[in-house]
């Protein structure tokens, strides 16, 4: 079974600075999608960011940026330039099919 | 961009009582569902996924018999907890899946249930 670990369960930083959101999986498979989600207060479920396992080049979503490193099975994701709007519950999740399996979330607060 | 309705966003009930949650694609077919669990501060449980005009697969642990699920239409999906309880408390999550080319998920909004 497909597994998803985010080691962080909080984490914090300061406004226009950046920070980096850890995760990895286990997989056997080599055809899957990776994802991250934000989940504000409001609890709506927000695409961040998606990578196609069979992609070598990292997405990229104008602030948003992952670090893809399929052979270590990580899947982190850099926030640049920090707003007060980040804060929130970020998910990592992994896709085999439509199924998505989540890690269980890290907080993250941006200080002003 | 696509959307999922999910109706109600809060609904409390008595104990013993039903109660059915609507998750709707508004602007795309869907033929597949699912549904999520999710206690406070805590992750996404995938419960069961809803395939239109079969029955619904549901993940080990999961009642059947307790979370009713059906998926009439290419544009509907329900959930129904039956006889809920206290412990039946929870946040639920629907999502969508659109087809085409590029193959999206779409959350609802989730449903707070409160059962007293």
């Amino acid at each position: 079974a497909q597994t998803v670990t985010q080691s962080q369960p909080e984490m914090s930083v300061q406004e226009a600075e950046t920070v980096t959101l850890s995760c990895t999986y286990d997989t056997s498979e080599s055809d899957y999608y990776l994802f991250w989600y934000k989940q504000p207060p409001s609890r709506q479920m927000i695409l961040v960011i998606r990578q196609e396992a069979y992609k070598q080049q990292n997405a990229t979503e104008n602030r948003f940026s992952v670090n893809f490193q399929k052979a270590a099975k990580s899947f982190s994701l850099k926030i640049s330039d920090s707003q007060l709007g980040d804060a929130a519950m970020y998910f990592c999740a992994y896709a085999s099919g439509s199924r998505l399996t989540f890690g269980e979330g890290t907080q993250l607060t941006v200080n002003p | 961009g696509a959307v999922v309705s999910q109706h109600p966003s809060r609904v409390i009930c008595k104990s013993g009582t039903s109660v059915k949650i609507e998750c709707r694609s508004l602007d795309f077919q869907a033929t597949t569902m699912f549904w999520y669990r999710q206690f406070p501060k805590q992750s996404l449980m995938l419960m069961a996924t809803s395939n239109e005009g079969s029955k619904a697969t549901y993940e080990q642990g999961v009642e059947k018999d307790k979370f009713l699920i059906n998926h009439a239409s290419l544009t509907l999906s329900t959930l129904t907890v039956t006889s809920a309880h206290p412990e039946d408390s929870s946040f639920y999550i629907c999502s969508a899946r659109s087809g085409g080319l590029e193959e999206k998920l779409f959350f609802g909004s989730g449903t707070q249930l409160s059962v007293l």
